[in-house]
C-alpha cells in the first residue's frame, strides 16, 4: 500500500521569502510524485510531477520540488513566495510500475503567504 | 482547449435518495478517474476507468459504483445516500502513455446530504 505524509496542517511566510512544502511518501517500486493547488471551492491544479532524471523538477507559477530517493521525499519550494500563492497544497504519489493510476493523497497543507 | 468538465457543480440531496454525477474529460484522454474529497481532507481514490472498463477500485461501499461510455465520458452513481456522502466530488482525465502520468481534475460537484 502506499502512504503521502504531509507533516505541516499550515505553513506562515512573508511575501518575497522563500518557502517550502513537504511531503514524505511510501510506494512499492519507483513512484510518480506530484503537487496539486487547491484554490477555494476549486478542484485541483496540477503543479508539477515527477516521472525520472534530474532530482530537481520545475513546474506551473515559479514552483519547484526536489526528489529524494533515499529520504523518500518530494518537498515543493519556490524562491520568493507571493500573496497569490496561498491556497491548500497537495502531495500525490501513484507506483511507476503498475497500470493502476489511482493517486493517493497527502492531507493537505496551507499556505498562507503575508503581505 | 476545454478542460475536465463536471456537472452539476452543486447538488443538494435527502438521505436515502440516488444521485448521479458527470464528467467529460479532456479531448484525447481516454482514462477517467473519480475522487471524494471531505472537507478538511485530501481526495480519495474511487474508481478509475479506462476504455469503458473499470481498472481500479478504491475502498467504497457498494453503492459507489460509475461507468464509462464511448465517448470516454463517465458518470459517478451513489445509491441510498448517507449524510457522510456529503463531500466535493472530483473527476480526473489522463493519458496513458508513461511520459505523461499526471491527472487534470474538474471543478468538482459538491454534493450535500441532508
Amino acid at each position: 500500500a502506499q502512504s503521502v505524509a504531509q507533516p505541516e496542517d499550515q505553513v506562515n511566510v512573508a511575501e518575497g521569502n522563500p518557502l517550502t512544502v513537504k511531503c514524505t511518501y511510501s510506494v512499492s517500486g519507483n513512484p510518480y510524485l506530484f503537487w496539486y493547488v487547491q484554490y477555494p471551492n476549486r478542484g485541483l491544479q496540477f503543479l508539477l510531477k515527477y516521472i525520472t532524471g534530474d532530482n530537481l523538477v520545475k513546474g506551473s507559477y515559479g514552483f519547484e520540488a526536489e526528489f529524494n530517493k533515499s529520504q523518500t521525499s518530494f518537498h515543493l519550494k519556490k524562491p520568493s513566495a507571493l500573496v497569490s500563492d496561498s491556497a491548500l497544497y497537495f502531495c500525490a504519489v501513484r507506483p511507476m510500475d503498475t497500470g493502476r493510476r489511482a493517486l493517493t493523497f497527502g492531507s493537505g497543507t496551507r499556505l498562507q503567504v503575508q503581505p | 482547449d476545454a478542460g475536465v468538465t463536471q456537472s452539476p457543480t452543486h447538488l443538494i440531496k435527502t438521505r436515502g435518495q440516488h444521485v448521479t454525477l458527470r464528467c467529460s474529460p479532456i479531448s484525447g484522454h481516454k482514462s477517467v478517474s473519480w475522487y471524494q474529497q471531505v472537507l478538511g481532507q485530501g481526495p480519495q481514490f474511487i474508481f478509475q476507468y479506462y476504455e469503458k472498463e473499470e481498472r481500479g477500485r478504491g475502498n467504497f461501499p457498494d453503492r459507489f459504483s460509475a461507468r464509462q461510455f464511448p465517448n470516454y465520458s463517465s458518470e459517478l452513481n451513489v445509491n441510498a445516500l448517507l449524510l457522510g456522502d456529503s463531500a466535493l466530488y472530483l473527476c480526473a482525465s489522463s493519458f496513458t502513455t508513461p511520459g505523461s502520468p499526471e491527472a487534470f481534475f474538474g471543478q468538482g460537484t459538491r454534493l450535500t446530504v441532508v
